[in-house]
């Protein structure tokens, strides 16, 4: 069974610009949520997606969006990126709210 | 607004030393208490849920137990293949506690 799938694994960015997350969950599961993760603030939830809606939502500037597909997968966006931005990007996938998630290896965004 | 913490932030043991960690919550109406570990540059690794405070859940070394303000996770004669990240989940707000930096030495 294929794990939880993220793609790019690594990207640099310039300021100001904006970079698009991609995470394919595994195969059932509809429910995906993302995650900031720095070495200051430790894990941070962003937003969770259920059937194409997003159901929560954490304490994260508009300049964070995503959006899930249809097929489950899910996409992350940061517009006007800033150095604080840089970060380590996790996904998870979990057939419900509160049911055990698993974890992508995450996108390593560095903002220079 | 829901919490949660763990103590100790870092922990040193001899292999065989066995110890706990600790995941105190404050959230209303708990609904799942999850644990994970994270290697180095990888995203965590699912480990154990417990849904009711008495419940326990054991894997090889590892064992997790919930009363109905905090999580325990016993670790049973650690190996240096423990060393990792230690991290609890709170099910409903999907808040993560800071986690618990495990090192075990040969």
């Amino acid at each position: 069974k294929a794990g939880v799938t993220q793609t790019p694994r690594y990207l640099i960015k310039t300021r100001g610009q904006q970079v698009t997350l991609s995470c394919s969950p595994i195969s059932g599961h509809r429910s995906v949520s993302w995650y900031q993760q720095t070495p200051g603030q430790g894990l941070q939830f962003l937003f969770e997606y259920f059937s194409e809606t997003q159901r929560n939502k954490g304490n994260f500037p508009g300049r964070f969006s995503g959006r899930q597909f249809s097929n489950s997968r899910s996409e992350m966006n940061v517009s006007t990126l800033e150095l604080g931005d840089s970060a380590l990007y996790l996904c998870a996938s979990s057939s419900g709210q509160v049911a055990e998630a698993f974890f992508g290896q995450g996108t390593r965004l560095t903002v220079v | 607004e829901d919490q949660v913490t763990q103590s100790p932030e870092a922990l040193r043991l001899q292999e065989g030393e066995s110890s706990s960690l600790n995941c105190s919550y404050t959230v209303s109406g708990l609904r799942g208490l999850f644990w994970y570990r994270q290697d180095p540059g990888k995203g965590p690794e699912f480990l154990f849920t417990l849904y009711s405070a008495g419940e326990e859940k054991e894997k090889e070394r590892l064992k997790a137990t919930l009363t109905k303000k905090e999580s325990f996770l016993h670790i049973t004669a650690p190996k240096p293949e423990d060393s990792a990240t230690y991290l609890c989940l709170t099910g409903q707000n999907f808040v993560f506690g800071p986690g618990t930096r495990l090192s075990v030495l040969p």
